[in-house]
Formats: structure tokens, sequence, C-alpha cells
């Protein structure tokens, strides 16, 4: 399999579950990303991973936890998510040292 | 505050028209990608600019890189029912790491 992929590609839950978002890259990339993509909003940069260390959080709340065991396997851990939560959760790749950035094909999330 | 604006926001035309769609910004870039996104999938990177003035061509699509680093347009000839899509433009800023700062997009639409 190449590229990034992202499982589920849909997921419906509870303001009360846990749930996990899982992304893994076939590309030998050093850098990870999540971001959030809400209607009418620009793409918001959550986390970034490189060399599975995490160097950028952008104030996302802690009911957003980020786990990065390896440069190719990247989740995103919720609990006791809002309804306006619900978006399509886009995760990322790229080389080390540029900006170009290959996307998986997200997670459709609706927390109800 | 938005770095990037987009515009138009939306766009319909019919197949075999011209069309240019714009990203500016008061901000300087080190390098500046457009990607495709359509319904319920992932971006998809087109292009990377990163010198001022630059000038890439992918097929019927042209994209310029403003000579100041802080504009680019995106031109399609003739287009395509297959060029619908969420057109987005994204800068990455000197010392700003590995975060790229996504404008909203353009819509396009093309009908036959």
């Amino acid at each position: 399999e190449t590229g990034v992929t992202q499982t589920p590609r849909h997921l419906v839950m509870g303001m009360t579950n846990k749930k996990s978002l899982k992304c893994e890259q076939h590309l030998g990339h050093n850098a990870m990303y999540w971001y959030k993509q809400s209607a009418k909003k620009p793409l918001e940069l959550m986390f970034v991973y490189n060399f599975k260390e995490q160097t950028e959080n952008n104030s996302v709340p802690s009911r957003f936890s980020p786990e990065c065991p390896n440069s190719s396997h990247l989740f995103l851990h919720l609990h006791t998510l809002q309804p306006e939560d619900s978006a399509l959760y886009l995760c990322a790749s790229s080389p080390g040292g540029v900006n170009e950035q290959y996307f998986g094909p997200g997670t459709r999330l609706t927390v109800t | 505050t938005q770095l990037l604006e987009q515009s138009p926001q939306f766009l319909s035309i019919q197949e075999g028209e011209n069309l240019t769609v714009y990203c500016n910004s008061s901000s300087v870039f080190s390098s500046l990608q457009w990607y495709r996104q359509e319904p319920g999938e992932g971006p998809v990177l087109l292009v990377t600019v990163v010198t001022g003035g630059e000038v890439k061509k992918l097929k019927r699509l042209t994209f310029q890189f403003g000579d100041a680093r802080k504009d680019s347009s995106l031109h399609i000839t003739a287009a395509q029912t297959g060029d619908t899509g969420l057109y987005l433009c994204a800068g990455g800023l000197r010392n700003s790491g590995y975060a790229l700062n996504f404008g909203k997009g353009t819509s396009l639409l093309v009908t036959p």
C-alpha cells in the first residue's frame, strides 16, 4: 500500500465515548500532521510531529490527544468531544526540511 | 487573522472556458503550494513554487508565484468537468518550522 492511509473513514460517536483515529504513511517521511477541516473555515493545523517528537500544538483542547509511536504512524485519541468537534480530520506527512505535504483521505467525524 | 486570501470563493463555469484564481497575502512565503480537494477526500498536491516570478505548468494548469513571493495565481485553460473541486493554496513562512498556512479555497464547478 502506498501514500497516506487513515482509518476509519467515517466515525459517529457520542460525547461520552472514547475513540481513536489512525494514520499511517508509507512514504518514508519524517514529519506527520493532524489537521481539522470544518465547513467554511480554512484547514486548521492541530499537531506536528517530527521524528516522533511533537514540535507544534496549536492550542488544541485536551480532549484531543495525539500519539506518534514511530515516524510512520500517528494516532489521535478522542474523548468527551463536543458537537462542534464534528469535522473532517486529515492526516498529512512530509519529508524533512520541506513544506510539501501529502494528505490522507481523512476521517469524517460526527459527534452526537 | 487569515494569512492567505483566496478569490473568488466560488466559481461556476462551462467546459472549455478559461479561468484564473488568486491567492494573496501581505506576508512573504519561502514556498507556496497549490492543492486540489474533491468532496470527502484529502487535498492532493498539484505544485510547489519557491522562486519569485516562477511559472510552472501542469498540462492545462499554469501556476505563477509573484515576484515578491506574497501572492500566486492558478490559470486553467479550456476547463474540463474533471477540474471540479476545491483549490487550496498554502504557504510556508520562514522560521515557522514545517507548518503551512492554508487559504479557505476556491470552489470550482465545471459544467458540461
